[in-house]
């Protein structure tokens, strides 16, 4: 089945700096990216998605790449604020009705 | 996108009880709902996937005498913690997934005493 690899496990970076965070998947069939943003007790938040069909996708400060044939896609927050200090997953679904599978998660924290 | 309701939201109680955790689809007809589990500090597992009208299907690992599941509508799916543990306190979000895009429950807490 699918393996979902994330890294870094933490980071920290200074308001204002850039963070890339980034995973690997394993399963070739996977065409559903999204990553999500959780906060401490709710549930995880949708902020960014890309499909297999598309290499790079951006909304405001955030932007998503993939690239299928290594495998492999990252999350880029540009001009980092405190409030975007949470933990945030990758996570990886195959067509259809199927669950995501999930990366172990980044504990970012944006430094004022 | 669709809607998902949980209840209850945060649940506690004495070992050795029963909890029943219902999932809600409030705009879309759910054939397939999935249920993850998320321990303090660690990202979320698949624990089971609910199938209206039949049997769910469970991942490895997850006892299914234990972790009962029910789809009998369209609109709702139950899990109920049997005989819990504290082992079994734990961050439980249910899910929907129309269109590929997963849309999530509000989650319940579970602390099990």
């Amino acid at each position: 089945g699918e393996n979902v690899e994330q890294h870094p496990s933490t980071l920290s970076v200074q308001e204002g700096d850039s963070a890339v965070i980034k995973c690997t998947y394993s399963d070739s069939a996977s065409n559903y990216f999204p990553w999500y943003k959780q906060e401490l007790g709710k549930r995880p938040q949708l902020i960014i998605d890309i499909r297999s069909n598309v290499g790079e996708k951006k909304d405001q400060r955030i932007a998503v790449t993939l690239n299928k044939t290594a495998k492999h896609f990252s999350l880029h927050i540009t001009e980092t604020q405190p409030e975007d200090s949470a933990v945030y997953f990758c996570a990886a679904s195959t067509p259809g009705n199927t669950p995501l599978v999930f990366g172990k998660g980044t504990r970012l924290s944006v430094i004022a | 996108g669709a809607v998902v309701s949980q209840h209850p939201s945060r649940v506690i109680c004495k070992s050795g009880t029963s909890v029943k955790i219902e999932c809600r689809s409030l705009d879309f007809q759910a054939t397939t709902m999935f249920w993850y589990r998320q321990f303090p500090k660690q990202s979320l597992m698949l624990m089971a996937t609910s199938n209206e009208g039949s049997k769910a299907t469970y991942e490895q690992g997850v006892e299914k005498d234990k972790f009962l599941i029910n789809h009998a509508s369209l609109t709702l799916s139950t899990l109920t913690v049997t005989s819990a543990h504290p082992e079994d306190s734990s961050f439980y979000i249910c899910s929907t997934s129309p269109h590929n895009e997963q849309f999530f429950g509000p989650g319940t807490r579970l602390t099990v005493l």
